[in-house]
């Protein structure tokens, strides 16, 4: 079992639906849990990150943790044309040597 | 713009050759990281480099080597290219390691073709 799993799309809606984004995880260590967009050619850009179950907004994005059933969620309102690039889930532990551990990436069209 | 720069943009390298794939870190970061990231899959991480010392690494074979430079930017070696090697690698770079979070930059990667 993958320590991080993401279903990689595509996923196409049309402008202005919500978009619901997902990972499943299986180590209960993890602490962090950030979401990334990626645009084609480009590096990934960190959007959002949580530490704690529950939601947390920023603008047209909310994250959403739940540490009991080990599932992560981004959720994007009102989409955009520019909101089509791959979205990245990505956990870390905070060890001091310790790496993110990054989904597969979902990629996202959004069809005007 | 980001200010993590990654040369060169794109390489085409033969099977068993050596490559080195250069990253220039963020003003004032001394902390550089790197990524492979195959064709649709997620970023995994190689190793990473904090003042000039390697400070953690990934699950990859020792043909693939770094350095990081006094002046914090680094490179990332490796030898005996093999087909599997074909990626976008990815460098990140920020001001010690506090975690993945504000002021960790991405640069935009080299694209390594191994043919």
């Amino acid at each position: 079992q993958k320590e991080v799993e993401q279903d990689p799309g595509p996923l196409s809606v049309p402008e202005g639906a919500i978009v619901s984004l997902n990972c499943t995880y299986s180590n209960s260590a993890f602490q962090y849990f950030m979401w990334y967009r990626q645009y084609s050619r480009k590096g990934p850009e960190l959007l959002m990150y949580t530490y704690s179950s529950g939601n947390k907004e920023d603008g047209r994005f909310t994250a959403q943790v739940d540490k009991s059933s080990k599932y992560i969620s981004l959720f994007i309102r009102d989409s955009q044309p520019s909101d089509s690039a791959t979205y990245l889930c990505a956990m870390i532990m905070m060890n001091r040597d310790d790496k993110i551990i990054f989904g597969k990436g979902t990629r996202l069209h959004i069809l005007p | 713009e980001t200010g993590v720069t990654q040369s060169p943009t794109h390489l085409i390298k033969t099977r068993g050759q050596q490559v080195t794939l250069r990253c220039s870190s963020q003003s004032g970061h001394n902390t550089v990281s790197w990524y492979q990231q195959a064709l649709g899959q997620g970023p995994q991480f190689i190793f990473q480099y904090y003042r000039e010392e390697e400070n953690g690494r990934g699950n990859f074979p020792p043909r693939f080597s770094g350095l990081q430079f006094p002046n914090y930017s680094s490179e990332l070696n490796v030898n005996a290219l093999e087909l599997d090697d074909s990626a976008l690698y990815l460098c990140a770079s920020s001001l010690g390691w506090a975690g993945p979070f504000d002021g960790y930059t991405f640069g935009s990667g080299t694209r390594l073709t191994v043919v």
